[in-house]
């Protein structure tokens, strides 16, 4: 499968700023990544496609205006938590499909303080 | 929608021994591939094995095999031999055909006793 790499792994914010998480596929060039959150314990969730030169689809209940995704080339999709809050404090994880199946990046812990 | 089941929340099995771990899911679609991942501590998500559903023979990837049963939208995970570093928290996932997002069911921990 591809390889991708999720930069950074772990992240502390303060409440309000803005964090950029970023993706990228290595070896393969890829036009549709996933970005997911995962609370302690539980599955992953989806939630947005990011398509690359065009806008993310986002899923239901999930705030456009929060959660910025920009896929900018075929190498690279980012995750921007804009005016982050305590709430928004997860484990977010992006994942690229290539022929054989779907790779994922090795996550980004992030932190709201 | 499709929806994927894991009934079991958490699983244990003693080193060496033999377990199997259920999925079921639900859909209406006739092309779609199955997916086992691993999820360690450390997160990362692991491909374990795959399984196409047009493909009537199981999956097998070393001691990891599948069964699938495409009429009762069964996929069950067997682990033979079990090791200490299976332990983690596996999940079960369902594709459509072409670039789809993957569903995934709520996973169930696996823990090895030495």
């Amino acid at each position: 499968g591809a390889v991708v790499s999720q930069h950074p792994s772990w992240v502390i914010c303060k409440s309000g700023t803005s964090v950029k998480i970023e993706c990228r596929s290595l070896d393969f060039q890829a036009t549709t990544m996933f970005w997911y959150r995962q609370f302690p314990k539980q599955s992953l969730m989806l939630m947005a496609t990011s398509n690359e030169g065009s806008k993310a689809t986002y899923e239901q209940g999930v705030e456009k205006d929060k959660f910025l995704i920009n896929h900018a080339s075929l190498t690279l999709s980012t995750l921007t938590v804009t005016s982050a809050h305590p709430e928004d404090s997860s484990f977010y994880i992006c994942s690229v499909g290539d022929p054989y199946g779907y790779t994922f990046g090795s996550g980004t812990r992030l932190t709201v303080v | 929608a499709q929806t994927v089941t894991q009934s079991q929340p958490e699983m244990s099995v003693q080193e060496a021994e033999t377990v199997t771990l259920s999925c079921t899911y639900d859909t209406s679609e006739s092309d779609y591939y199955l997916f086992w991942y691993k999820q360690p501590p450390s997160r990362q998500m692991i491909l374990v094995i795959r399984q196409e559903a047009y493909k009537q023979q199981n999956a097998t990837e070393n001691r990891f095999s599948v069964n699938f049963q495409k009429a009762a939208k069964s996929f069950s995970l067997k682990i033979s031999d079990s090791q200490l570093g299976d332990a983690a928290m596996y999940f079960c996932a369902y594709r459509s055909a072409g670039n789809t997002p993957l569903v995934f069911g709520k996973g169930t921990r696996l823990s090895v006793i030495a």
